[in-house]
């Protein structure tokens, strides 16, 4: 069955630090995997997408993930953080419909 | 501009009572969503449609009902509302499946008294 797991409810990073926020998937076929943010009263907006091209995909406001079928892993990262990043974030899995995970609420100290 | 629109975006309700909450998009996508949103759980998907006359049970669609006459709406129906319903929904849509992004409403927060 397809899911979706996103390790850490929570995670606070510095101004300026590296963000990481992880994502493990389980789908018996390769899936299109997806970032999407969500700031406060919002609805979900697309951050960045694989669809089986380069592992490394490159999405908006300075944010990356890289896919590794090896680790079944689609990890987000950024390597510095800003105060307009605080928000939550929900990887998701498509092979016929999408699927989210739990979120991480990502919190940016000054 | 081509939207997705949500009504109505706030709603208290009673234990018992119908209610229905309108999806709108006017992209002419086939594939159309809804998703409610609760603290620890994400979003789970209630009930999907890939096209008109088209409807399926997502993880979590007990209680709850669709229907798809048109490309532009899916409209999402609470029977008899009650208080484990009480939560934000969203509604979603996209060209087809694998199409990438999927494009979300801004959201209907639903309380059930």
């Amino acid at each position: 069955a397809q899911s979706v797991t996103q390790l850490g409810s929570h995670v606070s990073v510095s101004e300026g630090a590296l963000v990481l926020l992880r994502c493990n998937y389980s789908s018996s076929v390769p899936p299109y995997l997806f970032w999407y943010v969500q700031y406060p009263n919002q609805g979900l907006q697309l951050l960045l997408k694989y669809t089986s091209a380069a592992t490394l995909v490159k999405g908006i406001n300075g944010f990356e993930a890289e896919f590794k079928k090896s680790e079944t892993s689609f990890h987000l990262t950024k390597p510095s953080a800003h105060m307009s990043d605080a928000a939550e974030y929900f990887c998701a899995s498509d092979t016929d419909k999408l699927i989210f995970g739990t979120g991480t609420r990502l919190q940016v100290f000054p | 501009d081509a939207e997705i629109t949500q009504s109505p975006r706030h709603k208290i309700t009673e234990t018992g009572r119908q209610v229905t909450l309108a999806c709108h998009q006017t992209w002419n996508h086939n594939n159309m969503f809804w998703y409610r949103q609760d603290l620890g759980h994400g979003l789970r998907l209630i009930h999907y449609s890939y096209g008109v006359q088209d409807t399926n049970k997502g993880e979590v669609s007990d209680g709850y009902s669709v229907s798809r006459s048109n490309t532009e709406d899916l409209p999402l129906t609470l029977e008899s509302a009650a208080s484990s319903q009480t939560s934000v929904y969203f509604c979603a849509s996209r060209g087809g499946p694998n199409t990438g992004e999927l494009f979300f409403g801004e959201g209907s927060r639903l309380t059930v008294l």
